[in-house]
């Protein structure tokens, strides 16, 4: 089925190890985002892409890197985990203009011990 | 800073009545607003949204309004149903297929039967 991949769903670290979340849409769509939810904090851009090769930080960058290699993949990297990036995080995307937003994969829980 | 406010975490609504979600935003560069909802374990669904050139759009049971004058819009949901129980999210952006979008906190939105 067409949509946002998300993995792994679960995933627990010590603090101070990294690791990436991995993400892939298959509507050829342009922009992709990562966003992280907290409690009572709504959804927060950590990073977005425009397109391949493009990436720009958004409102909670640090601690996290991203490349956009191909239209398909957006991966997010975790460089040194820390207990507060213990969150669930989204990945989107969504074509560059029309009026139906973003489509979300069904998010990986990460939890930092 | 919240750019994006839902002042109400939770609201509660008897079946076949009407439910009315509000959102309040602060950046006036905002001028295309979504709604997103979402069951848990799942990622947001977008839901509908409305331009900023317009005070009004419908589709179905949901009405989504904007005041721009008040910088505030709601969503109306009629007749409400049991499957409308969920979290809804208000999001705004600069324009529209804006790529950065600013959420709010949510509204848990409970269906009485």
């Amino acid at each position: 089925n067409a949509g946002v991949t998300q993995t792994p769903k679960f995933q627990v670290l010590k603090t101070g190890q990294s690791m990436t979340l991995q993400c892939a849409q298959d509507m050829n769509h342009e922009y992709m985002s990562w966003y992280r939810q907290d409690p009572g904090m709504g959804l927060r851009l950590i990073h977005y892409s425009v397109g391949a090769g493009i990436t720009d930080q958004g409102e909670v960058p640090n601690g996290y890197n991203v490349s956009r290699s191909t239209t398909e993949d957006f991966p997010l990297r975790l460089l040194s985990a820390a207990p507060s990036q213990t969150s669930v995080y989204f990945c989107a995307s969504s074509y560059r203009e029309g009026a139906g937003g973003y489509t979300f994969g069904s998010g990986t829980r990460l939890t930092v011990v | 800073d919240q750019q994006v406010k839902q002042n109400s975490p939770s609201l509660s609504v008897q079946e076949g009545r009407i439910s009315i979600l509000n959102c309040d935003y602060t950046n006036s560069m905002f001028d295309y607003f979504l709604w997103y909802k979402k069951y848990p374990a799942e990622g947001p669904t977008f839901l509908i949204s409305i331009s900023s050139i317009k005070d009004k759009n419908e589709d179905g049971r949901f009405t989504v309004f904007l005041n721009k004058s008040a910088k505030h819009l709601s969503l109306h949901i009629v007749p409400s149903q049991p499957g409308d129980s969920a979290v809804y999210f208000c999001a705004a952006s600069g324009g529209f297929g804006n790529e950065k979008l600013t959420f709010g906190t949510g509204t848990r939105l409970t269906i009485i039967p």
